[in-house]
């Protein structure tokens, strides 16, 4: 959807290797989250990101680091991909960290299988 | 137990049904999302509402904070309504959001 990619989209990579992936948005909005989505679970908070070069943990973070220079873009990076982290990664955007007062917007999701 | 709990989990009906989704949560919240995820696709934000009722189109969402309970009601239900519904809720103590499993609706011709 405009205003929000993702990319890859779909991605397949062996255990050990980095892997990287970018979040571009076009709406100026401060907050960006990376979420993980695995059957059986509800969509679970890997990283979020609250400006430039400020990110924190969410509840999910062990085997992940972010990254934030620039206000579109936030990357996500398994340093050492592991099978545990196959799964379809969400990034979203929000206006605000209030959720409560604000809609996220969602990418269309980069599917990650680690052999 | 999870904080959020939909139900049902899978759900088919057939066209022109009235649907209900149930999302039951046990946390202080300070608001509550219902999003809709298509098969392969992204999640798109359908509701946000802290209180009583709130409609778009066929799509109706209420919730009862004293009860701790959302629905999500579908008229007239079409087989494009066929997808994964979550509930979500905002946590009042932390600001972030606790997300359902999702319930999954099929709706045949």
């Amino acid at each position: 959807d405009a205003g929000i990619t993702q990319s890859p989209r779909h991605k397949v990579t062996e255990t050990g290797t980095p892997v990287t992936l970018r979040c571009h948005q076009t709406e100026n909005h401060r907050y960006m989250y990376w979420y993980r989505q695995d059957p059986g679970h509800g969509l679970r908070l890997i990283h979020y990101s609250y400006g430039v070069k400020d990110t924190d943990k969410g509840e999910v973070s062990d085997g992940y680091s972010v990254s934030r220079s620039k206000t579109e873009d936030f990357l996500l990076t398994l340093e050492s991909a592991t099978s545990s982290q196959t799964s379809v990664y969400f990034c979203a955007i929000s206006e605000s960290y209030r959720t409560g007062a604000n809609v996220l917007t969602f990418g269309a999701g980069s599917r990650l299988t680690v052999l | 137990k999870n904080e959020v709990e939909q139900s049902p989990q899978n759900l088919t009906a057939q066209e022109g049904e009235f649907i209900t989704i149930n999302c039951s949560y046990s946390v202080g919240i300070s608001a509550l999302h219902w999003l809709q995820q298509h098969p392969g696709g992204g999640i798109v934000s359908l509701f946000m509402l802290s209180s009583g009722k709130k409609k778009h189109g066929r799509l109706i969402a209420t919730i009862n904070i004293q009860e701790k309970h959302s629905s999500l009601h579908i008229t007239a239900s079409h087989p494009r309504d066929s997808a994964v519904y979550i509930c979500a809720v905002v946590s009042y103590n932390t600001d972030k959001l606790i997300f359902g499993t999702g319930t999954r609706l099929q709706v045949f011709p």
